[in-house]
């Protein structure tokens, strides 16, 4: 069974920063590409960031670019995301998600796995 | 706001057949068949119903399709069950450099 527990949420102030962890499980994590999508309390789903499977490419949203940064452990079966210079619009639960196989390593994201969630929430 | 369009809420009673539209643009959607829609019932995370606008991952039951027409695409739930009442999203490819992967605002899903 597919699985993929974040870690690493939590109350931060504007400016500061966490880094997110997501552990997978049931799945061989380093053949897969991944990505970070996160929730608004009570709005939609935005792509955050995504890497693929050998951790060679990374893809940002204008939103986060220079200042989140993706990575991922393939021997720790592990997905990270540093996060840096928060500001208040980046509270949100945040995603881990896996990639169909359909698309590999391409820019082609259908996210057929998700984890729970961590909540990250940015104030004074 | 989202990038792609859906209505904020649609109905329908148990048994029933509902389509729940997206709309976007000839950047995303309208340019390319890589619309996805996914079901979130609430506290819960997203589950992939329809990739490839219209084929389904395995596990999910025939009542889901989709289908695209222009700039506009579609989910149809057909036999409306008390378990579909929940969110749902699209999302497509799209050649913006802002993102590479674009959602609707999602669709509350009622069954009366």
């Amino acid at each position: 069974e597919v699985q993929l527990l974040e870690s690493g949420g939590g109350l931060v102030q504007p400016g500061g920063s966490l880094r997110l962890s997501c552990v997978a499980s049931g799945f061989t994590f380093s053949s897969y590409d991944m990505s970070w999508v996160r929730q608004a309390p009570g709005k939609g789903l935005e792509w955050v960031s995504s890497i693929y499977s050998s951790g060679g490419n990374t893809y940002y949203a204008d939103s986060v670019r220079g200042r989140f940064t993706i990575s991922r452990d393939n021997s720790r079966d592990t997905l990270y995301l540093q996060m840096n210079s928060l500001r208040a619009d980046d509270t949100a639960v945040y995603f881990c998600a896996k990639h169909h196989s359909a698309y590999s390593n391409s820019r082609i994201y259908y996210f057929d796995y998700w984890g729970q969630g961590t909540l990250v929430t940015v104030s004074s | 706001q989202s990038a792609l369009t859906q209505p904020a809420s649609v109905s329908g009673s148990p048994g029933q057949s509902l389509t729940i539209s997206c709309t976007g643009t000839s950047s995303d959607l309208g340019g390319y068949s890589y619309v996805s829609w996914y079901q979130q019932h609430p506290g819960k995370a997203p589950k992939l119903m329809i990739y490839d606008v219209s084929k389904r991952p395995s596990g999910i039951s025939n009542r889901f399709s989709g289908s695209k027409s222009g700039n506009t695409a579609s989910l149809t739930i057909s036999g409306l069950q008390a378990e579909d009442e929940a969110d749902y999203y699209c999302s497509s490819y799209t050649s913006s450099s802002a993102f590479d992967v674009v959602f609707g605002g999602g669709t509350k899903l009622t069954v009366l």
